[in-house]
């Protein structure tokens, strides 16, 4: 089944505590793309990746690294969290940035906690 | 950031009735307009996908139209079900420096009542 696979699903973590939420596709999609969702909020996006090896800055990348190294797997870091980061992060993918084929695949999300 | 409008907010229907959506954006540059549908505890699924100016895309009782020219978009809802509540979210692209990249709305949440 094609899919986006993220994990963990939930997480509660304290403030400075170095954490990863992963992020998996197994469609050979070039683009991938984080976001968080927050209440009265539309998705932000926060990091984006054209390509292996190729990684950019969404609206909100602040407090957060990415990192591609295989084609399928697009891991968000977030080394020192802090409370601002409690939301709901989901991973997405497509064929490429503009999705336009077939719109974007998203993962099945992450709540994150951050006391 | 480019701004993406959704109206209403939120929307209450009973079983039977037919509602519609609106998703505004900047009229300039289009590029795409997606319009993906989020149930509670899942995650966005693409709908449609729309390039071109007039396009009516249609997939069982939901059925999207564009109109690039004054920058909106209607999701139309033809006989609404239970299984129909979910947020649906419209997102925007455009020709500018970030081709492609969609910018989302805050969605509008539709709660059909049997």
């Amino acid at each position: 089944e094609a899919q986006v696979t993220q994990n963990p699903r939930y997480l509660i973590t304290v403030t400075g505590k170095k954490l990863t939420v992963t992020c998996s596709q197994n469609m050979n999609h070039e683009y991938m793309s984080w976001y968080r969702q927050d209440p009265g909020l539309g998705l932000r996006q926060i990091y984006y990746s054209m390509n292996v090896e190729v990684t950019d800055k969404g609206d909100v990348p602040e407090g957060y690294k990415v990192s591609r190294k295989e084609k399928r797997n697009f891991p968000l870091i977030l080394e020192s969290p802090s409370p601002n980061q409690t939301s709901l992060y989901f991973c997405a993918s497509s064929w490429d940035r503009t999705g336009n084929t077939y719109g974007y695949t998203f993962g099945s999300g992450t709540r994150l906690t951050v006391v | 950031i480019l701004n993406v409008e959704q109206s209403p907010q939120s929307l209450h229907v009973q079983e039977g009735d037919s509602t519609n959506f609106t998703c505004s954006f900047p009229s300039s540059n289009f590029y795409a307009l997606h319009w993906y549908r989020w149930e509670t505890a899942k995650s966005p699924e693409a709908l449609f996908v729309m390039t071109l100016n007039g396009d009516e895309k249609k997939k069982g009782r939901i059925s999207a139209t564009l109109n690039t020219k004054e920058g909106y978009s209607y999701l139309y809802i033809k006989g609404s079900q239970p299984e129909d509540s979910a947020t649906y979210l419209c997102a925007f692209s455009d020709r500018g420096s970030t081709l492609g990249r969609l910018y989302f709305g805050r969605g509008t949440q539709l709660t059909v009542w049997p």
